[in-house]
């Protein structure tokens, strides 16, 4: 059971918009720990997509967008490329568990029909 | 450019101990927090654990505290991880991670190497 709460999967067609939701709580992203949002292509490592809720990274695509409220932060993602088609995770921190601990969202599986 | 490649993944029985190594170059390493995450075979990323730029501070997932111990050559621009008392569920792809500064998130990514731990 992942801090961070994600769905599982979502789906578009090529050219839509497509949204992913990461969930938290007061300790973490209603705290005011940034999110930040990776990708992960099938078979390679974690890629940086969004850092500080909604700043991207030279060289990511303006495409993909991140915002947050409450205790609750969005990926957008608009006008779905195939290349889209990979795991989503959601990161922040939570003042609740001991030490300086990192959570992640359980991930979500984009798939593009 | 920024590259950090991990090292010493292998198939240990459970009970065994396993020391991973993270090389990195194309940065100022000794500037920077340094992380080490997890990924099971088919699940999501776990952190495990980060060392401070000087390695004065260290901190663990509860999942591994008093098994892994991460430690940092600034000399020699690595990052490290031994861990002892190895279970099953130690089984995962272990990334090494470079911390992005303030906002607390991950810059850069090795591509990890493989811990089984199988009997």
């Amino acid at each position: 059971q992942s801090v961070l709460t994600q769905p599982p999967s979502v789906s578009g067609a090529p050219g839509q918009r497509v949204t992913i939701s990461c969930t938290g709580s007061s300790s973490n992203i209603g705290a005011g720990y940034d999110v930040h949002w990776y990708q992960q292509l099938p078979g390679t490592a974690p890629k940086l997509l969004i850092y500080g809720n909604s700043n991207r990274p030279s060289g990511v695509p303006d495409r993909f967008s991140g915002s947050k409220s409450g205790t609750s932060a969005s990926l957008a993602i608009t006008g779905l490329q195939a290349e889209d088609e990979a795991d989503y995770y959601c990161q922040s921190y939570d003042s609740s568990l001991s030490g300086s601990n990192v959570v992640f969202g359980g991930g979500t599986k984009l798939t593009v029909l | 450019e920024v590259q950090l490649v991990e090292s010493g993944g292998v198939v240990v029985q459970p009970g065994g101990s396993l020391r991973l190594s993270c090389a990195a170059s194309g940065f100022t390493f000794d500037d920077y927090t340094m992380h080490w995450v997890r990924q099971a075979p088919g699940k999501g990323l776990e952190w495990v654990s980060l060392i401070s730029w000087d390695g004065g501070s260290t901190y663990y997932a509860d999942s591994v505290k008093g098994r892994f111990t991460i430690s940092r050559d600034n000399s020699k621009n690595s990052l490290y991880l031994q861990m002892n008392s190895l279970r099953t569920e130690d089984t995962a792809l272990y990334y090494c991670a470079k911390d992005g500064g303030l906002t607390g998130h991950f810059d850069y990514w090795g591509q990890g190497t493989l811990v089984t731990v199988s009997s």
